[in-house]
Formats: structure tokens, C-alpha cells, sequence
């Protein structure tokens, strides 16, 4: 089991350029979050899953996309990159039935847009 | 505004004394709360979750939740410099989509 991935790793953006934050996980979870952690804060929800075809928007939204169209894979968007994106980007995943609280991390994308 | 609260730190122990960390959430109705360490440069790992008032031991650790005092604690014996790290408080969000409220972390310092 490789868990949740994260792809890529690191990138450098510059300001109005996109690209798409790659996610799977293969622990058949239903649930999948986007989150952002900026230096020193907690965990913001960017997008939340809670099913193949279905997304919400969390905490902070704006200037972020989402889709699920398979239960494995929850990828985000950035369009129109701005430099208060530059953040550390998690991906997690949740099982539903008693323990579907419980999230796992990816590794995460350390983004820098300048 | 639902929020979840911890003391940001630093807090230095000693190698092999007990660390204490605590967390105070202002949804009364949350029912279940989470402990995760998060080593700097990585993405957070969970490692305790407690459901019940009361105490739950899982080797080293100990979180202790309080609903009451709407109060969840973590407790880690015998502390070495491998648990020097942040640690993360989160709280479900009662009626929510499996959804969780962070604190922002409580970073611990062993020295040895």
C-alpha cells in the first residue's frame, strides 16, 4: 500500500501561470481533502470529496478547482497563480464507517509562486 | 466560529520526563478529537484519537479528553529527542461531511 501521493514534490510558479496538484490514494477511501498550511498556522480545507463525482468547497476556496472523477484520484487546480498561494499543499484521505475521521497525509507539494 | 486552540510553544522538556499538551475546542457537541505529530518539512501523522471522556493509553502516549471542560490533552512518558516535533490538536465538526478543525500546533522540544 503507497498510502496517499502526492505529486510533484516542489514547484516554482511564476505570477498568472497554472497548474494542476496531482492526488491518489489506494486505500479505496470516499473521502479526500485539499488542505493548505502556511508557516506556523494550522491546516486550512481548500476542497473536500465524499465520493467520485461529488465536491464542496471548504475554508478557503478562491483561486482553487477541484474534480473527482474516480474514487482514487482527487487533483487540484491552481489558475491565475498569485503569491499568497505560496503555501505547503496536503492531500488526505478518509475511510467512511467509524473511524472516518481518522485522515492520512501525502507527503505534500511545497509551491512558491513568485 | 468554531475554533480550536493550542498553546503555539516553544515547549522544552527534558529526555525521559513527561511532556504535556494541551487543546481547548468551542463546539460542544464535537465527539471525536485527534492528535497528530508533524516532524518539520513532512506532512502530519496521526497518533492518537480518543472518542470518550477519559483517559487512552497507546504505549509512551496518553490523551485525555475532558468534555466538560471542553479540554483534550496529550501526554508523552519517557520523552526522547525523536519526539521533537509539532503536534497537531483536530476536532470534528459535528454535521459536517467527516470534516476537521485544526489547531495550529503546540512544537515540542526535547533536550537531551
Amino acid at each position: 500500500n503507497a498510502g496517499v501521493t502526492q505529486t510533484p514534490k516542489f514547484r516554482i510558479l511564476k505570477i498568472g501561470q497554472s497548474m494542476t496538484l496531482q492526488c491518489a490514494q489506494d486505500m479505496n477511501h470516499n473521502y479526500m481533502y485539499w488542505y493548505r498550511q502556511d508557516p506556523g498556522m494550522g491546516l486550512k480545507l481548500i476542497y473536500y470529496s465524499v465520493g467520485a463525482g461529488i465536491t464542496d468547497k471548504g475554508e478557503v476556496p478562491n483561486g482553487y478547482n477541484v474534480s473527482r472523477s474516480t474514487t482514487e484520484d482527487f487533483p487540484l487546480r491552481l489558475e491565475l497563480a498569485a503569491p499568497s498561494q505560496t503555501s505547503v499543499y496536503f492531500c488526505a484521505s478518509s475511510a467512511t464507517g467509524e473511524d472516518s475521521y481518522e485522515q492520512y497525509f501525502g507527503p505534500g507539494t511545497r509551491l512558491t509562486v513568485t | 466560529q468554531k475554533e480550536v486552540e493550542q498553546n503555539s510553544g516553544p515547549l522544552s522538556v527534558p529526555e525521559g520526563a513527561i511532556a504535556s499538551l494541551n487543546c481547548t475546542y468551542s463546539d460542544r457537541v464535537s465527539q471525536s478529537f485527534f492528535w497528530y505529530r508533524q516532524y518539520s518539512g513532512k506532512s502530519p501523522e496521526l497518533i492518537m484519537s480518543i472518542y470518550s471522556n477519559g483517559d487512552k493509553e497507546d504505549g509512551r502516549f496518553t490523551a485525555q479528553l475532558n468534555k466538560a471542560s471542553q479540554y483534550v490533552s496529550l501526554l508523552i512518558r519517557d520523552s526522547q529527542p525523536s519526539d521533537s516535533a509539532t503536534y497537531l490538536c483536530a476536532v470534528n465538526i459535528a454535521g459536517s461531511n467527516y470534516q476537521l478543525i485544526w489547531g495550529a500546533g503546540t512544537k515540542l522540544i526535547i533536550k537531551p
